[in-house]
């Protein structure tokens, strides 16, 4: 069974501009989650996709979006990019909502120049 | 809201030994999940062990272990017969129960096993 795919690994992009980043889910897996690593403010959660749907947004500005095809792939979105948000993007992919137990892509590297 | 800390940034411990790494959690809540995830140079999330609340037992799996502590909001990791393979950053983890998924994270712990 493959894992979590997160497409691309690297990225570097210039301020301003936008940036779409991609996460396949574990096959029948219907939640994806996404969450922001970044050496000062560690592991923060973004959001979480169920069923196309958006279940839960942490604490981040209107800037980061998301959204889950029906496929239950899931896409983010940085608009008008800062040098604060390079950072370490990961996806985790759970069976269900409120499942108990998340598996983690290797995360898109997103560096902001 | 629910928070987590780590309070060792880095450890360090010979292979072969045993070593426990720390972890509080505040919570007003009963029913939630604890985890202990392992990312190592890889970056990939990597799940090492899952504590039900409600549940007394102590979970195990293989050399890794857990001394859940509920009254006292304390969840560490004892990694016993550590191996080179264990070096990697350690993140203990929280989650509510019938909140969707979200995860809150410690700060995290560098573990570091020196042959």
């Amino acid at each position: 069974k493959a894992g979590v795919t997160q497409t691309p690994r690297y990225l570097i992009k210039t301020r301003g501009q936008q940036v779409t980043l991609s996460c396949s889910p574990i096959s029948g897996h219907r939640s994806v989650s996404w969450y922001q690593q970044t050496p000062g403010q560690g592991l923060q959660f973004l959001f979480e996709y169920f069923s196309e749907t958006q279940r839960n947004k942490g604490n981040f500005p209107g800037r980061f979006s998301g959204r889950q095809f029906s496929n239950s792939r899931s896409e983010m979105n940085v608009s008008t990019l800062e040098l604060g948000d390079s950072a370490l993007y990961l996806c985790a992919s759970s069976p269900r909502t409120g499942a108990s137990e998340a598996f983690f892509g290797q995360g898109t590297r997103l560096t902001v120049v | 809201a629910q928070t987590v800390t780590q309070s060792q940034p880095e450890m360090s411990v010979q292979e072969a030994e045993t070593v426990t790494l720390s972890c509080t959690y505040d919570t007003s809540e009963s029913n939630y999940y604890l985890f202990w995830y392992k990312q190592p140079p890889s970056r990939q999330m990597i799940l090492v062990i899952r504590q039900e609340a409600y549940k007394q037992q102590n979970a195990t799996e293989n050399r890794f272990s857990v001394n859940f502590q509920k009254a006292a909001k304390s969840f560490s990791l004892k990694i016993s017969d550590s191996q080179l393979g264990d070096t990697a950053m350690y993140f203990c983890a929280f989650h509510l129960d019938n909140a969707g998924n979200m995860l809150t994270f410690g700060g995290g712990t560098r573990l570091m096993v020196k042959p």
